[in-house]
């Protein structure tokens, strides 16, 4: 069974400074996706980044750019100038190829902005 | 861009009724339907899946009677918590196949079940 692993349950950055949040999960799949979802306290989750397997480039949206290693089963989000707003849980999350295939989720990362 | 509507967003009920949870994909058919519980400050664990026309799909430990999920169109997916007690209080969300992504999700904006 596929598991997703986040190790720091707290984050803490200064607002315009960079944090990165740390993700492993484990598969014997060898093509799959990954994501980083947030989830603000609205509690509604909004996808951040994803990254597909096949892609050795390592995906980019605007602040947010992550640092995929496939072969040590690591997807580490990176987010540069952080805002107040970016103040939320994040989670990695896991699924495998094919129709529907369900997310599997890590157990979270509360990340603080502060002043 | 695809929406999923549920509701209701927050409900309280009394040990031992019925509630229901509905999903409706807007503008898009869901055949499939994902159903997660959500702890305080904890993670997103799946119950079950529902596909339209078919028995839905519980994960382990799930108590199927007591959770019982309808995926009765291909925009309606219902769960119902049965006889409902205070320990099944927590946040519910759903999820569908995103329509456009290929291989991305829309989340419903959840629902905080409190059982009195």
């Amino acid at each position: 069974a596929q598991t997703v692993t986040q190790s720091q349950p707290e984050m803490s950055v200064q607002e315009a400074e960079t944090v990165t949040l740390s993700c492993t999960y484990d598969t014997s799949e060898s093509d799959y996706y990954l994501f980083w979802y947030k989830q603000p306290p609205s509690r509604q989750m909004i996808l951040v980044i994803r990254q597909e397997a096949y892609k050795q480039q390592n995906a980019t949206e605007n602040r947010f750019s992550v640092n995929f290693q496939k072969a040590a089963k690591s997807f580490s989000l990176k987010i540069s100038d952080s805002q107040l707003g970016d103040a939320a849980m994040y989670f990695c999350a896991y699924r495998r190829t094919g129709t529907a295939s369900k997310l599997t989720f890590g157990t979270g990362t509360r990340l603080q902005v502060t002043l | 861009g695809a929406v999923v509507s549920q509701h209701p967003s927050r409900v309280i009920c009394k040990s031992g009724t019925s509630v229901k949870i509905e999903c409706r994909s807007l503008d898009f058919q869901a055949t499939t339907m994902f159903w997660y519980r959500q702890f305080p400050k904890k993670s997103l664990m799946l119950m079950a899946t529902s596909n339209e026309g078919s028995k839905a799909t519980y994960e382990q430990g799930v108590e199927k009677d007591k959770f019982l999920i309808n995926h009765a169109s291909l925009t309606l997916s219902t769960l119902t918590v049965t006889s409902a007690h205070p320990e099944d209080s927590s946040f519910y969300i759903c999820s569908a196949p995103s329509p456009t992504g290929g291989y991305g999700y829309t989340f419903g904006s959840g629902t905080r079940l409190t059982v009195v």
